[in-house]
């Protein structure tokens, strides 16, 4: 079985941009969350969707959003970028059957460097 | 809000050493609890897990780590560590009640073992 891919894996961009990350989640995972891994913060959670609905967010300004496809893809955007955004952005799946005891699986992340 | 504390943030230890690296949270209900290690160079991996019952648990490659409920405590140990343990190991809650896979992490802590 295929494990979680995040599209693109590397990304620079610049100040006041925007971005959109993809995530594929294992086949059959109906839940995707995000976190954000900063040498300063650590492992932050931004948001989990599951069955195309945000079921949780995290503390995180507007500026980042996400969605979640009838597929189960997800995507997340960051609008107006900030130096501070750099950081590496993990997805991670589980099966959810709403139960909480559901290993998440994690993906590669991707790296983001805003200039 | 709820938080985990890993006390150790550097460890350097010998092969065949003994390892205990400490885990706290804040939370007083319900919890789930979990430890994570990143081999360099790899994905965010689950070494075991917490949700009910003996509160020592057993998980991949010699790990083990108790519960202890009184103390907010879930530390990790093995009794042997290997070159190969060397990785980030990242101390995780879901807390609260309810259908969420909101993971809240710890800072990590970086293990060194040398041959």
């Amino acid at each position: 079985k295929a494990g979680v891919t995040q599209t693109p894996r590397y990304l620079i961009k610049t100040r006041g941009q925007q971005v959109t990350l993809s995530c594929s989640p294992i086949s059959g995972h109906r839940s995707v969350s995000w976190y954000q891994q900063t040498p300063g913060q650590g492992l932050q959670f931004l948001f989990e969707y599951f069955s195309e609905t945000q079921r949780n967010k995290g503390n995180f300004p507007g500026r980042f959003s996400g969605r979640q496809f009838s597929n189960s893809r997800s995507e997340m955007n960051v609008s107006t970028l900030e130096l501070g955004d750099s950081a590496l952005y993990l997805c991670a799946s589980s099966l959810s059957t709403g139960a909480r005891q559901e290993t998440q699986y994690f993906g590669p992340g991707t790296r983001l460097l805003v200039l | 809000a709820q938080s985990v504390s890993q006390h150790n943030h550097h460890v350097i230890l010998s092969e065949a050493a003994s390892l205990e690296l400490g885990c706290n949270y804040s939370y007083g209900g319900t919890v789930n609890l979990f430890w994570y290690v990143q081999y360099p160079g790899q994905h965010l991996q689950l070494l075991l897990k917490y949700f009910s019952g003996d509160p020592l648990v057993k998980g991949i490659k010699g790990f083990e780590a108790e519960f202890i409920k009184s103390k907010f405590s879930f530390n990790l140990r093995k009794p042997s560590v290997q070159w190969s343990d060397t990785a980030e190991y990242f101390c995780a809650v879901i807390s609260g009640s309810g259908a969420t896979n909101k993971l809240i992490f710890g800072t990590g802590t970086l293990l060194a073992v040398q041959p």
